[in-house]
């Protein structure tokens, strides 16, 4: 597609149960990102993918956070367990090489845990 | 360990006016890249300029102006003649060193320009 799209858009859970948060990165784009937004918050990384490499999963805040990605192109993002400390807003990103293009940023899934 | 500073929570300016968004930022790296983004209320953010550590050249794009010093470690953003339409979360970010390409972000400054 034109840009990163990420699915759902929204999402309200209670707490205690497993979401799953899906990204879509642009044709082509070899890294992939995701990114916390908590409220009055800059962006906290969470994983990086690059190619085939291993991804760079230093900043998930937990062993409930884990993600993958499929085939070098969709990532699912999984918590389980949510707790409300984890209503942020998850960002996904996506580059043709890295830094050298800048990232491509898509809207958002708000997740609210209740 | 790398930081960014944005120590502007919010600013308010009537259009028109001219506005800086500063942006202070602290690494050991000797190589590095600093970043702005945009993030309008749609939520998406929209990026704006990238500078390697190398260039200090300040760079003009229309009304967007970025001054990059090394010396105060600092890449201040300069809109001129500001719009409604440039009310939005700007943010200031890092690159971290090595080859992971992780972004290090400041919490943002939030823009409101009124008419």
């Amino acid at each position: 597609g034109a840009g990163v799209s990420q699915s759902p858009s929204n999402k309200v859970t209670e707490k205690g149960k497993d979401v799953e948060l899906r990204c879509d990165p642009i044709s082509g784009h070899t890294a992939l990102y995701w990114y916390r937004q908590s409220l009055g918050q800059g962006l906290e990384f969470l994983i990086y993918f690059q190619g085939n490499s291993a991804p760079d999963k230093s900043g998930l805040p937990s062993d409930r956070f884990s993600a993958e990605r499929t085939g070098g192109s969709v990532s699912t993002l999984t918590i389980q367990r949510t707790q409300q400390e984890d209503s942020a807003v998850y960002l996904c990103a996506s580059s043709l090489r890295g830094l050298d293009y800048g990232y491509t940023f898509g809207s958002g899934t708000r997740l609210t845990v209740v | 360990a790398q930081k960014v500073t944005q120590a502007q929570t919010e600013i308010s300016v009537v259009e028109k006016e001219d506005v800086t968004l500063d942006c202070v930022y602290e690494t050991r790296d000797t190589t590095y890249y600093l970043f702005w983004y945009k993030q309008p209320p749609s939520g998406e953010l929209v990026f704006l300029i990238r500078r390697n550590s190398f260039d200090e050249q300040n760079e003009i794009s229309g009304r967007y102006s970025w001054n990059f010093q090394k010396s105060t470690s600092s890449f201040n953003f300069t809109i001129t003649a500001s719009q409604v339409v440039d009310s939005a979360v700007y943010f200031c970010a890092l690159s971290e060193g090595g080859n992971t390409d992780k972004l290090i972000f400041g919490t943002g400054t939030r823009l409101q320009v009124f008419p």
